[in-house]
């Protein structure tokens, strides 16, 4: 059974970077696309985007100007970077392994963005 | 985008009722329909994918059914550990969109 766990800063100030990355265990990165969603305190879910063990990208129009998102396979490893922050990007952020038969989610990790 | 809409957006019903949420597509998105469960706090658990198939350890009693953009989620006898937040998803294109959310309230 694969398991996904999220790390990276916590805390994150206004206009920095966000960047969190996915550690896979259990399971291979190929072979799948991974992705990342994020949710805001009693809101619901929103997909940020998706990438593929080779580096194949889809990413939600509402943020692809400030998404990136990338893979290091020799880690069994994904990760993603959101610039410019802003309060509204407060969130928790899961990492997933996205499919057509569905998603299977990491734990979570709350991202707050205050000065 | 496809737009997921999903009825009623919340409920309270007792154990041992039978309990259906629907969710609507704003088109067509064949049978790629999958349903989450959210408790407090928690990671979304996937139940059900493509529709109807029933992702592994999921107990019998939740089932889904339907396909173009009408699709339905059954718990047909409702237990105390249901009580959550309940997310159909579109797996058909990009992006990925989530329906609003159906809190089940016991």
């Amino acid at each position: 059974q694969v398991q996904l766990h999220e790390s990276g800063p916590r805390l994150v100030k206004p206009g920095e970077t966000l960047s969190l990355t996915c550690t896979i265990s259990g399971g291979s990165i190929g072979n799948y696309y991974w992705g990342w969603i994020r949710q805001p305190a009693g809101k619901g879910l929103e997909w940020i985007g998706r990438t593929s063990s080779s580096g194949r990208t889809y990413y939600n129009a509402s943020l692809e100007t400030r998404v990136t998102m990338s893979v290091d396979t020799s880690k069994n490893q994904f990760s993603l970077r959101l610039s410019s922050v802003t309060v509204a990007d407060t969130a928790v952020y899961y990492c997933a392994r996205d499919s057509y038969e569905g998603i299977h989610w990491g734990q979570g990790i709350l991202v707050t963005v205050s000065s | 985008d496809i737009d997921m809409t999903q009825s009623p957006s919340s409920l309270s019903a007792s154990v041992g009722d039978r309990v259906t949420v629907t969710c609507r597509a704003s088109q067509s998105i064949s049978r790629y329909l999958n349903w989450y469960q959210q408790k407090p706090g928690k990671a979304p658990k996937l139940l059900i994918y493509t529709a109807s198939d029933l992702e592994s350890g999921v107990p019998s009693r939740f089932s889904g059914s339907g396909s173009g953009t009408d699709f339905t989620l059954t718990i047909s006898s409702l237990q105390p550990e249901d009580s959550a937040t309940y997310y159909c998803q579109q797996s058909f294109s990009n992006p990925r969109t989530f329906g609003q959310g159906t809190r089940v309230e016991i």
